[in-house]
């Protein structure tokens, strides 16, 4: 399967605990992305990286928000004291850049998160 | 600022009926259009892309959608559903000429097929 994948696909946590969720991009992709979506919203973009660089964070992304993308493969998106309202579907997506301009982001499956 | 407004939350249609979801944008330039569904519980599958050239574009599925630059609006057609096609739509805007190329998203319209 080449497509986008990420783990795990649920969640369930207590509030103020740690969580850590993992996207794999298409491999030849040099660009992966992060997005939030809460129930009956689309998704709300959160950052983006181009190989290992994060490019951009949303004001979305507070400081208990943290992503990497160490060897400009896979990305790992970090939520410290998890707070009820963090609750959401947390989708990545990848896409490949040849230059400027918007190009096709493929998603994943999404990690659902449940914070109690 | 850049925004996209898909103004029904819910469509109900029968199916082998036509149907059409509407999206407008706001966007200083021409940008690049989306249109994606989601099904329950799935990741988002694109259906169609405008970048630039002919204004009505054919996507997966039988969808297409036309690009009126004049209203601002990118609305998705298909001449007959079928009951597969009950799920969530979004429509989405990304800059056309920036290297920031982010995807803003609709609020998306649930699309409910009756038999």
């Amino acid at each position: 399967d080449t497509g986008v994948s990420q783990n795990p696909r649920h969640k369930i946590t207590k509030r103020g605990q740690n969580v850590t969720f993992r996207c794999d991009p298409i491999s030849e992709h040099n660009r992966l992305y992060w997005y939030r979506q809460t129930l009956g919203q689309g998704p709300e973009f959160l950052t983006y990286f181009q190989n290992e660089a994060q490019l951009e964070k949303s004001r979305l992304l507070s400081d208990r928000f943290s992503a990497e993308r160490p060897k400009g493969s896979f990305s790992t998106l970090e939520i410290q004291r998890t707070e009820q309202g963090d609750s959401a579907m947390y989708l990545c997506a990848s896409s490949l850049a040849r230059g400027q301009g918007s190009y096709e982001q493929y998603f994943g499956p999404g990690t659902r998160l449940t914070v109690t | 600022a850049q925004s996209v407004t898909q103004p029904d939350i819910h469509i109900t249609v029968s199916e082998g009926a036509s149907l059409e979801l509407r999206c407008n944008y706001s966007y200083g330039a021409t940008p690049y259009l989306f249109w994606y569904v989601q099904s329950p519980g799935q990741g988002l599958q694109l259906l169609l892309k405008y970048f630039s050239g002919d204004t009505l574009v054919q996507g997966i599925k039988g969808f297409e959608a036309e690009f009126k630059r004049s209203q601002s609006s990118f609305n998705l057609r298909k001449p007959s559903v079928h009951w597969s096609d009950a799920a969530e739509y979004f429509c989405a805007v990304g800059p056309s000429m920036n290297r920031d190329d982010k995807i803003i998203f609709g609020k998306g319209t649930r699309l409910h097929i009756l038999p």
